[in-house]
């Protein structure tokens, strides 16, 4: 069965540091979204992405952040400059068309934690 | 702005037991809405997405309903399994993607 895929599973920066998490989505997927979440808090959203740009993006996803799609496979979120609380789980999760109607799968999660 | 409100918060139930999970929502326009179930420690799998024009949806054990008069939903989980402890999460998918709290379920064997 298709799947969503995440690395690393487990990340740990120094604050200030550059890291970047990887997503391969479900092949034939279109749509593509990253979430976060706080240890012990909801899911929030950050982006979505659909045909190679950002399609709805949340107040959290700032300057720091940016995604990209740099082949046919990858889905990345960068964070430039992490701070200590972007400690979280950061999900990715991809949908066929239309979004609205079509389950959004998740993958793993990468735990990112900065010192 | 829409919100997505859940309750109870958790709920302990003993195994072999039925639940009820309910979901109050503010989103309009409404297009639909999503049941999750999350393992501590994972990613929300998909449980049921729930159309304007339907009132009520089945997968498995797991029954979804929806007043779109009231803005509620529930979650009915029918002979409740050790595997259904769990966070159970009330998603409105439009705009910004809103995801509830959720509940907590643990059952007890």
């Amino acid at each position: 069965e298709p799947e969503v895929t995440q690395t690393p599973s487990h990340q740990v920066t120094q604050m200030g540091q550059e890291v970047i998490l990887r997503c391969v989505p479900i092949s034939n997927h279109l749509y593509f979204y990253w979430y976060r979440q706080i240890l012990g808090q909801k899911v929030e959203f950050l982006v979505s992405f659909y045909n190679n740009e950002i399609s709805e993006k949340s107040e959290i996803f700032d300057d720091q952040f940016s995604v990209e799609r740099p082949d046919g496979s990858n889905f990345t979120l960068k964070i430039r400059s992490t701070k200590l609380e972007d400690s979280a789980m950061y999900f990715c999760a991809s949908s066929g068309d239309p979004p609205l109607g079509n389950e959004q799968f998740f993958g793993p999660g990468t735990r990112l934690t900065v010192l | 702005k829409n919100q997505v409100e859940q309750s109870p918060q958790s709920l302990i139930i003993l195994e072999g037991k039925n639940c009820t999970l309910q979901c109050n929502y503010t989103v309009s326009p409404f297009s639909n809405l999503r049941w999750y179930k999350q393992d501590t420690g994972r990613g929300p799998v998909s449980l049921t997405i729930m159309t304007f024009s339907e009132n009520t949806k089945s997968n498995g054990r797991y029954t979804a309903t929806l007043d779109a008069d009231t803005k509620q939903s529930s979650l009915h989980i029918t002979a409740s399994q050790l595997s259904d402890s769990a966070s159970y999460i009330c998603v409105d998918p439009d705009d910004k993607i809103i995801f509830g709290k959720g509940t907590r379920l643990h059952i007890l064997p």
